[in-house]
């Protein structure tokens, strides 16, 4: 079975750190996905990698960036966390071939800054 | 990028079949439709997947009719752990591909 893990199960962080989300898929895929979900508004596009160092904005980027240095890694970063960042955090990977394939997520990494 | 509706939420009944649509208008030529399931405090799981027609498995069946905007996915005789939030999700296999998912219904199976 695909194995997609996310580094922290929990998080507390302070207003203003640099945050790091961790995700390392087991399956050699090509697209890596971070969403995030809130209360009422299902799970929302951040960016995701169809390649590594490749990236692409989703819905929401604004005061994230990312990270794909190596295929099995992606990584989230807040550059300076706010209170409006506390949510939970979504990683999914998918293959790429030329039958659909289907998405794997994480776990979830719930944020909360204060 | 074709934007998916459902409905927010349902309610059914333990043994009941239940059938939630989604609306995909603007569905292209390359895109499939496939569901997850969210439990809560978990990250979505796959149900099934389709391209047009019927598609089952052994948990759920999905129609899509000839024009493919829209599809249903059917549970047979749900059970109170079948209480969970279904999302559709139309997208392509190509590499470039931005996953967008809908707001997702939520699924209360009651006793």
């Amino acid at each position: 079975d695909v194995k997609v893990t996310q580094s922290s199960r929990y998080l507390v962080k302070r207003t203003g750190e640099k945050v790091f989300l961790e995700c390392v898929q087991d399956m050699d895929h090509e697209n890596m996905f971070w969403y995030r979900q809130d209360p009422g508004l299902g799970l929302r596009l951040i960016y995701f990698s169809y390649d590594v160092k490749m990236k692409e904005k989703g819905d929401i980027p604004e005061g994230y960036s990312v990270s794909r240095e190596k295929k099995e890694r992606f990584s989230l970063i807040l550059e300076s966390a706010s209170t409006n960042q506390t949510s939970m955090y979504l990683c999914a990977s998918r293959g790429t071939g030329r039958t659909n394939e289907k998405l794997f997520f994480g776990s979830g990494t719930q944020l909360s800054v204060l | 990028l074709a934007k998916t509706t459902q409905p927010i939420s349902m309610d059914s009944y333990e043994g009941q079949e239940v059938n939630i649509t989604c609306s995909h208008n603007n569905i292209a030529t390359n895109d499939y439709i496939t569901w997850y399931q969210q439990f809560p405090s978990q990250g979505p799981r796959f149900i099934i997947q389709g391209y047009k027609t019927k598609v089952t498995n052994e948990v759920a069946s999905l129609f899509i009719p000839a024009d493919r905007k829209s599809s249903t996915l059917s549970l047979p005789r749900v059970s109170l752990s079948d209480t969970a939030v279904y999302y559709c999700l139309v997208g392509s296999s190509g590499g470039y591909n931005k996953l967008i998912f809908g707001a997702g219904t939520r699924l209360a199976v009651h006793p």
